[in-house]
Formats: structure tokens, C-alpha cells, sequence
């Protein structure tokens, strides 16, 4: 089975500054989909970025951009000039070739707080 | 457009109890899949339909099951509740199976089993 690692459990930063957030996977397929979800306290998951395993350039969204390192199995998220409303729980995600179906494999998140 | 919702956001239940689950996907969406979340497993997939039917299902006891109906609002049962199945559990929308597609997910259902 696919596994998604984040390395992080918590995170801070201040606010204006840069985060960057760590994911690792591993997978033997090739065409693949990875993605971070944003996840504030008591609220609902909500997506921030994705990112298809055939595209070389990363995507941005944006303050949000990513580093994808497919030959390393990494895929880590920047967030630029941070803002209080940037706090939450953070989760990468795997979902397999477009033939499996849509379960979605993440990680246990990494929690990034925001200082004021 | 509405988003994803699920009914009811909050249930109390006892062990040995049953309890049913509600999600309506966003309008178009054929896909929903369900996901367990909780601080010491994090999110764990349960099971996906698509067109009234289970393409995927996740490492969970029988206990566990859903359906999809034709409007493609789906449910999940979970039998003979036990502690550990308190959780949110979680329900996410997409356009179509077997393709690329952004879930969406809905707000949860928090469930407690006393």
C-alpha cells in the first residue's frame, strides 16, 4: 500500500514569514496525484494545492507552492507571507493512477501554528 | 453551488448500538468516499462508491458498510459500535471515479461512543 509520511507533527511561524511543510510517499506507480489539504480547528478540510506526477513544473496557488521532487518521493508545501488564517492542520496526500479508484492515502498532518 | 453535507454533525451513542450516517454530495458529483479520522490513526479510508456501487474498500471490519443511492447521496453503518470507533468520520465528493478529481469533503459527523 502507498504510505504518506510527514515528518513534522508541529510546526510555527511568524506571521509574514515563510513555512515550508515536508511530505514524503512512496509508490511504485509513475502517474499519480498528490495534493495538500488545509484543515482549520473544527472546521472543514478544504483543498489548497495539487499536483499531477507528469507535470515538471510545480504548481502554485497563490502564497501557496509546492516542491515536487518525484524522484525523491517528496513533495514539500510552501507558504509565503503567513497569515493568522493559515493556522491549521495540514495533510498531504496520495491518490493513485487514474484506473484505482479515488482513495485517497494521507498523512498524520502537521499542525502549523501562526504567531501574531 | 452546495457543498458537501453530512447529517447528523454530532451523535452520542452506546456500545452495542447501531448508527447510520448521512452524505449528500455537491450537485454532479458521482463519487463519495468515506474517511475515519482520529488523533491516533489520523485519516483512514473506509470505502468509495460510485453509481450505486463499492469500487474501493478500506482495512475495516465488516462492521463497517455503506450505500449509495441513485442521487448519489450515500450512507455508512457501523454495527455493534465499540469504543474505538468514536471518531469524525468524514465524506468527500468528487465529479467522477477513475479519474484525477479533487475530493471535496463535507464537515464531518463527530461520533461519541460512551
Amino acid at each position: 500500500a502507498q504510505t504518506v509520511t510527514q515528518s513534522q507533527p508541529e510546526m510555527s511561524v511568524q506571521e509574514a514569514e515563510t513555512v515550508t511543510l515536508s511530505c514524503t510517499y512512496d509508490t511504485s506507480e509513475s502517474d499519480y496525484y498528490l495534493f495538500w489539504y488545509k484543515q482549520p480547528p473544527s472546521r472543514q478540510m478544504i483543498l489548497v494545492i495539487r499536483q499531477e506526477a507528469y507535470k515538471q513544473q510545480n504548481a502554485t496557488e497563490n502564497r501557496f507552492s509546492v516542491n515536487f521532487q518525484k524522484a525523491a518521493k517528496s513533495f514539500s508545501l510552501k507558504i509565503s507571507d503567513s497569515q493568522l488564517g493559515d493556522a491549521a492542520m495540514y495533510f498531504c496526500a496520495y491518490l493513485g493512477p487514474p484506473n484505482t479508484g479515488n482513495q485517497f492515502y494521507f498523512g498524520t498532518g502537521t499542525s502549523l501554528t501562526v504567531i501574531p | 453551488k452546495a457543498g458537501v453535507t453530512q447529517t447528523p454533525r454530532y451523535l452520542i451513542k452506546t456500545r452495542g448500538q447501531q448508527v447510520t450516517l448521512s452524505c449528500s454530495p455537491i450537485s454532479g458529483h458521482r463519487s463519495v468516499s468515506w474517511y475515519q479520522q482520529t488523533p491516533g490513526q489520523g485519516l483512514q479510508f473506509l470505502f468509495e462508491y460510485f453509481s450505486e456501487t463499492q469500487r474501493n474498500k478500506g482495512n475495516f471490519p465488516g462492521r463497517f458498510s455503506g450505500r449509495q443511492f441513485s442521487n448519489s447521496r450515500s450512507e455508512m453503518n457501523v454495527s455493534t459500535l465499540e469504543l474505538g470507533d468514536s471518531a469524525l468520520y468524514l465524506c468527500a465528493s468528487s465529479l467522477a471515479a477513475g479519474g484525477p478529481e479533487t475530493q471535496y469533503f463535507g464537515p464531518g459527523t463527530r461520533l461519541l461512543v460512551l
